[in-house]
């Protein structure tokens, strides 16, 4: 399956805990996009690395989330000290130009 | 004003009939659109993309771009019960970031058999 792939697809933890969500972009792909997207919205604009450098982070993404991407290839998010209003759904997308193509997504639920 | 605005929905249409899915934006200078399908629990997954304005086919899908209007819509021929899902919208900002796309709320599709 050469498509975009994370790890892992549904993730539970108390409110508190730390969590790490892996994405693996096309290969070919230089551009990769963390999204979260809650029930009956639109996917909601996290973060973007071309290559490995962060370009843009959405303003809304507090200081508890952190995203790498050290090669420029797979990409980790990181939220810190989730609380319940972190659940959703975290999307992966990459790119080579424009148009963007996601991932399964990983669902967190944060009791 | 949001920047890109969609119908919620649902939208219902029978099998075999032409469902009309709308997008209006905010952002002018906007070069290129994009539109995905979502099926319940799923990721979104990329359908069409058009740049031009007038239309652009591809199969039972057609979007349609009026810049001057500011609005893209996808036209759905012959509506079968697998297509219903949301279709979101998508639209790059006007530096052509392509980054940062802002998506739409999306509309739900309903197809009844």
């Amino acid at each position: 399956d050469t498509g975009v792939s994370q790890d892992p697809r549904h993730k539970i933890t108390k409110r508190g805990q730390n969590v790490t969500f892996r994405c693996d972009p096309i290969s070919e792909h230089n551009r990769l996009y963390w999204y979260r997207q809650t029930l009956g919205q639109g996917p909601e604009f996290l973060t973007y690395f071309q290559n490995e450098a962060q370009l843009e982070k959405s303003r809304l993404l507090s200081d508890r989330f952190s995203a790498e991407r050290p090669k420029g290839s797979f990409s980790t998010l990181e939220i810190q000290r989730t609380e319940q209003g972190d659940s959703a759904m975290y999307l992966c997308a990459s790119s080579f130009q424009d148009a963007q193509y996601f991932g399964p997504g990983t669902r967190l639920t944060v009791l | 004003q949001k920047e890109v605005e969609q119908n919620s929905g649902p939208l219902s249409v029978p099998e075999g009939a032409i469902a009309s899915l709308n997008c209006t934006y905010s952002d002018r200078g906007s070069q290129s659109f994009f539109w995905y399908r979502q099926y319940s629990g799923k990721s979104p997954e990329l359908i069409m993309s058009i740049y031009s304005n007038g239309d652009k086919e591809d199969g039972r899908f057609t979007a349609q771009l009026n810049k001057a209007s500011q609005y893209v819509s996808l036209l759905i021929r012959d509506s079968q019960p697998s297509d219903s899902a949301t279709y979101l919208c998508a639209v790059p900002p006007r530096s052509g970031g392509y980054q940062k796309v802002t998506f739409g709320t999306g509309t739900k599709l309903q197809v009844i058999p």
